[in-house]
């Protein structure tokens, strides 16, 4: 199994829909957690840090569930400019961050 | 800029020639993290630098790959005897302190080996 799990989809959304990823990770000791969204061509770019009581910036939720191993992201009224790859991102202290494949996003007009 | 820097942006070379990418980092940033990105695929780490200490190189994929790190700042991957199956985008981030923290990456490297 690998250690950070994802949907490579594509997910294909109209704009103002609700879409939402999930992440899972296989080792119980992961301490921190992050998305990361990736534009074609580009280097990955923070998008937000998850941390255990969820948290929320705009249109976006994360929330991360020790007990099943899984982080999400939720993402309300869809933009255009959403579409990205977004990419999860796990850490064990001071191990390398481990980062997941992606979960390709496509929000159509 | 105030962002991590890399050099060139693209590299084209033939196969068997050795090849150096550049990486600045965010000024003050203790840690530095090389990883490579084929089309279409998730970001493979190659190699981690911290402060002074030795560097994590568990993720280079044979020892035609090395790096270096001067002065705790600049860092050099080192190619050697390019293979066509090296063509990748290779990233390098740099964080404040470790692995628990944002990185902040720069805009790679496109290195194409025909």
């Amino acid at each position: 199994r690998k250690e950070v799990e994802q949907d490579p989809g594509p997910f294909n959304v109209p704009e103002g829909a609700t879409v939402a990823f999930n992440c899972t990770y296989s080792n119980s000791a992961s301490q921190s957690f992050f998305w990361y969204r990736q534009d074609c061509r580009k280097e990955p770019k923070l998008l937000m840090s998850v941390y255990s009581s969820g948290n929320e910036d705009g249109r976006f939720t994360a929330q991360l569930n020790r007990a099943s191993q899984y982080i999400s992201l939720l993402i309300r009224d869809s933009k255009l400019s959403d579409s990205a790859t977004y990419l999860c991102v796990v850490n064990r202290g001071s191990y390398i961050p481990t980062f997941g494949r992606g979960t390709s996003l496509i929000v159509h007009p | 800029g105030a962002g991590v820097s890399q050099s060139p942006s693209n590299k084209v070379t033939e196969k068997g020639k050795d090849v150096e990418l550049r990486c600045d980092p965010i000024s003050g940033h203790t840690a530095l993290y090389w990883y490579r990105q084929s089309l279409g695929q998730g970001l493979e780490f190659l190699i981690y630098f911290q402060g002074n200490s030795a560097p994590d190189k568990s993720g280079l994929p044979s020892d035609r790959f090395s790096a270096e790190r001067t002065g705790g700042s600049v860092s050099t991957l080192t190619i050697q005897r390019t293979q066509q199956e090296d063509s990748a985008v290779y990233l390098c981030a740099s964080s404040l302190l470790g692995p628990n923290e944002k990185l902040f990456f720069g805009s790679g490297t496109q290195l194409s080996v025909l």
